[in-house]
C-alpha cells in the first residue's frame, strides 16, 4: 500500500481555470504539507496542518487554500491558475515534526497553459 | 537569500569514482536530513544527523554533520549508476519547529 498518495499524478488546465490536487496519508501521521518543487527543483513548504490545525503558511498567493477534512487527508485547492502556478507539488507527512522522517508523496505535475 | 547552499549543483561521474556533495549554512540546525530524488518520484530520507560532529554510514554513503552544526556533507564511494539522483540536504533550525527548510540539491549522473 502506497503510503503517502496524491491524485492527480499530472494536470494540465487552461489559465484562470480552478483545480484541485488530493492527498491521503495511511501511515497514522499527525502532520501534513504541501510542497512546490520549481523548475530548477527548488523545494519549498507551502502550509502545513498538524490535527487539522493549520501550524504553517508561507508567503502563498491566497488563490491557493489547503483543506483537511481529518488527519489523514490534506486537499490543495488553486483558483484562478496562473501560468507560473506550473510546477510539481508534493504532498508529504510526519508522525509529529519534521526533525522525524518526511514521507513524500510521487507528486503532481501541473501544467497551466 | 537561500538558508541551504548546496555544492556542487551539478555533478556528472564515472561509475566506480568517488564523490562528495557539500550542504553549507551560516545558520545553526537542530537537525539536518538527506534526501534522494529520482525523476517522477518524490524525496526519500537516506538519514538524519543531529549531533554536531556526527558521522553515520549508509553503505556506502557516509554522512557527516559539522561540528558547529552549520554544515554537512554525503561521501558516495564507488559510485554506481543506481545512485543517480538528485540528492536534497534540508535542515530544521532551532526555534523553528515543523519547518524544515530544502537546499536547492545536487543532480548526480553516475555514467555506466
Amino acid at each position: 500500500d502506497t503510503a503517502v498518495s496524491q491524485t492527480p499524478k499530472y494536470l494540465v488546465t487552461q489559465m484562470g481555470n480552478d483545480k484541485s490536487i488530493k492527498c491521503e496519508q495511511n501511515l497514522g501521521h499527525d502532520t501534513m504539507y504541501w510542497y512546490k518543487q520549481d523548475s530548477k527543483k527548488f523545494l519549498k513548504i507551502m502550509f502545513s496542518y498538524n490535527n487539522k490545525e493549520l501550524i504553517i503558511n508561507e508567503t502563498v498567493p491566497n488563490r491557493f487554500s489547503p483543506k483537511s477534512p481529518d488527519k489523514a487527508h490534506l486537499n490543495l485547492h488553486i483558483n484562478s491558475l496562473e501560468l507560473g502556478d506550473s510546477a510539481v507539488y508534493f504532498c508529504a507527512s510526519s508522525q509529529v515534526r519534521p526533525n522525524e522522517k518526511l514521507f513524500f508523496g510521487s507528486g503532481t505535475q501541473l501544467s497551466v497553459l | 537569500t537561500q538558508l541551504l547552499e548546496q555544492s556542487p549543483q551539478f555533478l556528472s561521474i564515472q561509475e566506480g569514482e568517488n564523490l562528495t556533495v557539500y550542504c553549507n549554512s551560516s545558520s545553526v540546525f537542530s537537525s539536518l536530513q538527506w534526501y534522494r530524488q529520482e525523476p517522477g518520484e518524490g524525496p526519500v530520507l537516506l538519514v538524519t544527523v543531529v549531533t554536531g560532529g556526527e558521522v553515520k554510514k549508509l553503505k556506502r554513503l557516509t554522512f557527516q554533520f559539522g561540528d558547529a552544526r552549520k554544515d554537512s556533507s554525503l561521501h558516495i564511494t564507488a559510485a554506481q549508476p543506481g545512485d543517480t539522483g538528485l540528492y536534497l540536504c534540508a535542515g530544521v533550525r532551532g526555534g523553528s519547529n515543523y519547518k524544515l527548510t530544502f537546499g536547492k540539491g545536487t543532480l548526480l549522473t553516475v555514467n555506466p
